[in-house]
């Protein structure tokens, strides 16, 4: 399917555990982003990659790391999960008109 | 750390009515700015992008930007029960090497039959 895929959908968690989140993109887009959302915070950018093995920092990114080896791959991994991390997470590529599209989302809860 | 402002609500509306909802920002040097809906439980999905003063209208919806002013707004003509939502205002920064957006925290609109 063309799109934006995130994967899983739902997780649950413990802490310190390592949990990775996967997103993929049929688009060939150059840029992609994690956010993640909280009631009362909106949507906040943990990482972005404007290409292939170029990631940078978001203003919530500790305790992430990301990788983009391919254009169309951009996991997310919390490598040692809290309680804190508890949220939903939404992946997005964005196209040449800067229009970003998101994916369905991951909820994760870490008990 | 640029900021993007709304009013959470919920901002509640008679079917058929206008919503207007507002946002301000804090970079006075944004040019780009969007619209999103998201419904609950869903993804964000744009409405609409404006990147000039003045009014842009697509269907029932008109934004509206003033950059002098730091605001944009987004009006909905012919309000429906499905336009409840929460709407969130996007603005593109720049950082030196990229571009991204920041997002308010959104306004939650009802259209109450």
């Amino acid at each position: 399917d063309a799109g934006i895929t995130q994967s899983p959908r739902y997780k649950i968690t413990e802490t310190g555990r390592q949990v990775t989140l996967m997103c993929h993109q049929t688009w060939s887009h150059s840029y992609m982003f994690w956010y993640r959302q909280d009631l009362g915070h909106g949507l906040r950018l943990i990482y972005y990659s404007a290409a292939a093995d170029i990631t940078d920092k978001g203003e919530v990114s500790d305790g992430y790391v990301v990788s983009r080896s391919k254009t169309e791959n951009f996991p997310l991994t919390l490598e040692s999960a809290t309680r804190s991390q508890t949220s939903v997470y939404f992946c997005a590529s964005r196209d040449q008109e800067n229009i970003q599209y998101f994916g369905a989302g991951t909820r994760l809860s870490v008990l | 750390q640029k900021e993007v402002e709304q009013n959470s609500g919920p901002l509640s509306v008679p079917e058929g009515a206008i919503a207007s909802l507002n946002c301000t920002y804090s970079d006075r040097g944004s040019q780009s700015f969007f619209w999103y809906r998201q419904y609950s439980g869903k993804s964000p999905e744009l409405i609409m992008s404006i990147y000039s003063n003045g009014d842009k209208e697509d269907g029932r919806f008109t934004a509206q930007l003033n950059k002098a002013s730091q605001y944009v707004s987004l009006l909905i003509r012919d309000s429906q029960p499905s336009d409840s939502a929460t709407y969130l205002c996007a603005v593109k920064e720049f950082t030196g090497t990229a571009s991204k957006l920041t997002f308010g925290t959104g306004t939650r609109l009802q259209v109450t039959l």
